[in-house]
């Protein structure tokens, strides 16, 4: 059975700062996956990370994953405001089961 | 396109009380799912459906019932609800398959069993 874990589960930066948020998994999946959350407001999809050392980059965020180490990273670059949220990351049990991690809530303080 | 979308936002039930969750999508996807959001567990899979004409049971399927109308429309049925159902369900659909299958959710119906 899948397990997914992150850390940290809650995260306080400055602007400016940079930043990884990690995500372990227990056993094999076919993918990695990571989401957005606004408070109050449904999931954004970020990245589909889809075999080992894809690595894919959007504006400050970038997400890496390691199949060998069952790990991937949201690395955060010279964070800003906008970029506070919780952050997701899902993979995969089967074909279509996506198993999520606890969420890392995320705030950057001017 | 609306993407999915979820009927109602809101409801306040009693214990013991029935009601039906809806979900639409019109990206002409195969596959939908259910999930529900507690604080600090993440979402967890209810049911699923892989395609239409077929459903399958998730990580936490004890209290629910679903049905694949159509291509587009997927609901989920409490037929008698509890206080722990109480949560924020999330409908999403996705075009299993293809290349990235990211999952698309809707924006959720915020339930309370009192």
């Amino acid at each position: 059975e899948l397990k997914v874990e992150q850390n940290p589960l809650f995260l306080s930066m400055q602007e400016g700062k940079n930043y990884t948020i990690y995500c372990n998994y227990s056993t094999t999946s076919d993918r990695l996956y990571w989401y957005r959350q606004d408070p109050g407001k449904s999931l954004e999809s970020l990245f589909v990370l889809l075999s080992n050392g894809a690595v894919k980059q959007e504006g400050r965020l970038m997400a890496s994953l390691d199949t060998k180490a069952r790990l991937s990273t949201l690395h955060i670059t010279a964070a800003v405001h906008d970029l506070s949220a919780t952050y997701f990351c899902a993979g995969t049990q089967g074909a279509q089961k996506l198993v999520f991690g606890q969420g890392t809530r995320l705030t950057i303080n001017p | 396109n609306a993407g999915v979308t979820q009927t109602p936002k809101f409801q306040v039930l009693k214990t013991g009380q029935s009601m039906t969750l809806q979900c639409a999508q019109d990206m002409n996807h195969n596959s939908m799912y259910w999930y529900r959001q507690d604080p600090g567990m993440g979402l967890r899979l209810i049911y699923y459906s892989a395609s239409e004409g077929t459903t399958d049971k998730g990580e936490v399927p004890n209290g629910y019932n679903v049905s694949r109308l159509n291509k587009r429309e997927f609901s989920l049925r409490l037929e008698s609800a509890a206080p722990s159902q109480t949560s924020v369900y999330f409908c999403a659909s996705n075009d299993a398959g293809s290349y990235q299958e990211t999952q698309y959710f809707g924006p959720g119906t915020r339930l309370l069993v009192l």
